[in-house]
Parts: C-alpha cells; sequence; structure tokens
C-alpha cells in the first residue's frame, strides 16, 4: 500500500541552528501538505505544494517538492523556541486520499 | 468565527463502556474526518465522510462508528469492541484544500 516515510522521528537543535525534516512517498503524488502540531495542541496547516520542483517559503521556513512528485522538504532557517512541535507531511495521492507521515519532534534548547 | 470544535476535552471510560466524541463544525466543509493520535505516532485514519448520511473505513475502523445526518456533526462512537480506545482522538474537516483539526479529544480508558 502506499507509504509517506518521514525522517528524523525527532530533531533536537540548538537555538539559531537550522532544521531539516524529508518526506518521501511510495508513490507520485498529487500534492503534499505540512501541519505543525505544537506540544498539547492539534495540526495546523501551513501549507500545500502542488507543482513538481516548487519552492515555497514562509518567513524562516522553506518548503520544496521533489521533481518526481515523490518527495518533500521542509527547512527551518535559524530556529526559535517557538518553532517546537512536531511537523507533519501529508501526501495527497490522485484519488485525494491523505497519507499522514510519522511526523518529525523538534526540540529547540535555548 | 469559523472552527471546528470538539468534546469533552478529556474524557474517561471504564472498560466495557461505549462512549461518543462530539465534532461539530460551521465551516460549510462537506468532507470530515476522525483520526487517531498516539503517542511519538502519526495519524491513523478512522472514518471519513465526503457528504451527508455517507460515510467511507479508515485504516483502522474497527471497533469503531460514526453517522452523518448532518453536515455540521460527525460523531464518533468508542466501542468496547476497541481494544485499545486509550489515545487522541481528533476531528477535521476540509474543502478540498488542506484540513481544519479540532483541539482534540484525550479519551482515557480506566
Amino acid at each position: 500500500g502506499q507509504q509517506v516515510m518521514q525522517i528524523p522521528q525527532y530533531q533536537h537543535v540548538q537555538e539559531g541552528e537550522d532544521f531539516t525534516t524529508y518526506c518521501n512517498s511510495s508513490t507520485t503524488l498529487s500534492n503534499i501538505q505540512w501541519y505543525k502540531q505544537r506540544p498539547g495542541g492539534h495540526p495546523v496547516f501551513l501549507i500545500q505544494l502542488v507543482k513538481s520542483g516548487e519552492v515555497k517559503k514562509q518567513k524562516r521556513l522553506t518548503f520544496q517538492f521533489g521533481e518526481a512528485k515523490k518527495n518533500s522538504s521542509l527547512h527551518i532557517t535559524a530556529t526559535q523556541t517557538t518553532d517546537v512541535g512536531t511537523y507533519f507531511c501529508a501526501g495527497v495521492n490522485t484519488g485525494n486520499q491523505f497519507y499522514f507521515g510519522t511526523g518529525t519532534s523538534l526540540t529547540v534548547i535555548p | 468565527d469559523g472552527g471546528i470544535t470538539q468534546s469533552p476535552k478529556y474524557l474517561f471510560r471504564k472498560e466495557g463502556q461505549n462512549v461518543t466524541l462530539s465534532c461539530e463544525q460551521n465551516l460549510n466543509h462537506d468532507a470530515m474526518y476522525w483520526y487517531r493520535q498516539d503517542p511519538g505516532q502519526g495519524l491513523r485514519l478512522i472514518y471519513y465522510s465526503q457528504i451527508v448520511n455517507d460515510f467511507q473505513k479508515g485504516d483502522i475502523a474497527e471497533g469503531y462508528s460514526v453517522s452523518r445526518e448532518k453536515k455540521e456533526s460527525f460523531p464518533l462512537t468508542v466501542t468496547s469492541a476497541q481494544k485499545n480506545p486509550t489515545a487522541f482522538y481528533l476531528c477535521a474537516s476540509s474543502l478540498g484544500y488542506g484540513y481544519t483539526f479540532g483541539s482534540g479529544t484525550r479519551l482515557t480508558v480506566v
């Protein structure tokens, strides 16, 4: 069956360091979405990527969608303590079915 | 403000009892979803509904039931047949772009 793998599972960084999480799908995706879940909270939609090779930025966050539309990454530049949380990707196939990655839990050490 | 309301926030259940989790949305979204999240894990789909009076099983539907009698409401019943019901339950809705999640219900079986 279709799977979306996400690595790493956990990441600890010093405040000010960069952070990257990666998603890989076993099949070609229609689009990929990214969500952030703060500790004790619920996932919040961040962005959707649709086009092959697409790159989008939100302040210090950079999202990329691979050329083959099977992988994606989220990069945070100069992390801050407000970036703490779990970041999930969700691959969406051509049948509009969502497949969530297992998430990357980010800890930022002040 | 539009959004999704889940209640209660915390729920304790004795073994062998059925319990119903409420999910109400005023976003006028057609599609609604129930996910289960276990500690350190991703989101697993329990049930989803794309229109009123219709719903489909997700990946882990056993031991759960739903109804969709109104567009705004999508309650989830955790039955006594669910072997390991202690988890964080998230309801979501969508217009097809991204998910909007409720704040979740944390269910504990005692």
